[in-house]
């Protein structure tokens, strides 16, 4: 079946815009979450959506960023005034809810994020 | 604090010849840990996963895993490595208490010569 995808596949933006990333999970997956890929900081935790549960945030950077996900589905990554060191691979995996632990994540492709 | 080392940036290989990718951790209680593979502008593929049981696990493309409690240890093994296994392998343990919140060893650049 299909896998996790996600668009733009590469975004370049100015300095202070805003971007939008989309992701769209396994049907059927009701766990979702973001991660960061960039050189310094290897591959980090951003958000987790599990079911109808309020989103562990732990891991956003700062206040301009946010997510949601609409309907148990497609999840979408927002940047505000974005920065040169938002520039990284964003990665969205997803996965199913089993009682006590995850199960396995999913990774679709990423958007590779410029910020000039 | 929780957290995952693999301590070579990279491992160089013959093709053939077997295989070791190290992983060593840092959890509270009994851990749950993942090999991911991410090849060249792709993401990261599933590799296998230990939950519990049997300390050995087998996974995709003839990799496994053993899980070494004493050790804390979780190495990526494969006995003959192909040209093709060349690419970035990471280590993850899931977080305790944060169901969900993977945190990702730095990985490892595995380079397979002919």
């Amino acid at each position: 079946g299909a896998g996790v995808s996600q668009s733009p596949s590469n975004k370049v933006t100015e300095k202070g815009k805003d971007v939008e990333l989309r992701c769209d999970p396994i049907s059927g997956h009701t766990a979702l979450y973001w991660y960061r890929q960039s050189l310094g900081q290897g591959l980090e935790f951003l958000i987790y959506f599990q079911g109808n549960s309020a989103p562990d945030k732990s891991g956003l950077p700062s206040d301009r960023f946010s997510a949601e996900r609409t309907g148990g589905s497609v999840s979408t990554l927002t940047i505000q005034r974005t920065q040169q060191e938002d520039s990284a691979v964003y990665l969205c995996a997803s996965s199913l809810e089993l009682a006590g632990y995850t199960d396995t994540q999913y990774f679709g492709p990423g958007t590779r994020l410029t910020v000039l | 604090a929780q957290s995952v080392a693999q301590p070579e940036d990279q491992v160089n290989v013959a093709e053939g010849n077997p295989l070791t990718v190290k992983c060593t951790y840092s959890v509270s209680g009994n851990p749950y840990l993942f090999w991911y593979v991410q090849y060249p502008n792709r993401g990261l593929q599933f590799l296998l996963k230990y939950i519990t049981g049997d300390n050995l696990v087998k996974g995709s493309y003839g990799f496994e895993a053993e899980f070494n409690k004493s050790q804390t240890s979780f190495h990526l093994k494969k006995p003959s490595a192909l040209v093709s296994d060349s690419a970035l392998y990471f280590c993850a343990v899931e977080k305790r208490g944060s169901q969900g919140n993977l945190i990702f060893g730095k990985g490892t650049k595995l380079s397979v010569k002919p």
